[in-house]
């Protein structure tokens, strides 16, 4: 199947800081990425859809000055949390759907644990 | 909005029997039903989906069963392994583009060896 990056793996920052969180589709483009938040033991819960060269959808509850997204290219995609509390603490995973064939299949990164004390 | 069901939450199986997963949904206009597994720590991985178009599809010790009368489709895991040890997710969409996946809640898969 089709693989997407995502950098870095594990991030520690102090409260009031802010990281960033990069999306790669390796071996295909992808017009559209999502990002997900996954807290323990439960789904994966949509935070916003991001199409290369406009501005991301968010869904509703995600605070759109606080998760920025940018999808800069067909293979690269962004999410910054800023000013970041310990609240944003999560697993945050990135998807990317593949339109080779018309399929877009949506393939997953290994996800992202961010801690913030 | 689409709704999707995911039964059991917790399926426990000895090594060697089969497994299902059942989901349902509510939307009657999704036609994409993916199936996901997610190992501990990990991103979810695609391990098989099926299309409206078809009411069965099979790969090697994994098999997903469509029901769109009923809204309602299951993951079959033949011969089960330790390695089939995961959380499982169904997710559903409404056409073939790029709109987002609604999830079930997951299964968590124990296979006792």
């Amino acid at each position: 199947g089709a693989v997407v990056s995502q950098h870095p793996s594990r991030v520690i920052c102090k409260s009031g800081t802010s990281v960033k969180i990069e999306c790669r589709s390796l071996d295909f483009q992808a017009t559209t990425m999502f990002w997900y938040r996954q807290f323990p033991k439960q789904s994966l819960m949509l935070m916003a859809t991001s199409n290369e060269g406009s501005k991301a959808t968010y869904e509703q509850g995600v605070e759109k000055d606080k998760f920025l997204i940018n999808h800069a290219s067909l293979t690269l995609s962004t999410l910054t949390v800023t000013s970041a509390h310990p609240e944003d603490s999560s697993f945050y995973i990135c998807s990317a759907s593949n339109p080779q064939g018309g399929s877009y299949e949506q393939y997953f990164g290994p996800g992202t644990r961010l801690t913030v004390t | 909005g689409e709704n999707v069901e995911q039964h059991p939450s917790t399926l426990s199986v000895q090594e060697g029997d089969s497994a299902v997963i059942k989901c349902t949904y509510s939307d009657s206009a999704s036609n994409y039903f993916p199936w996901y597994k997610q190992e501990l720590g990990k991103g979810p991985q695609l391990i098989i989906d099926i299309r409206s178009n078809v009411g069965e599809k099979k790969d090697q010790r994994i098999a997903v069963t469509l029901n769109k009368t009923a809204k309602h489709f299951s993951l079959h895991i033949t011969e089960t392994q330790p390695e089939d040890s995961a959380v499982y997710f169904c997710a559903a969409r409404r056409s073939f583009g790029n709109e987002k996946l609604t999830f079930g809640t997951g299964t968590r898969l124990t296979i006792i060896p």
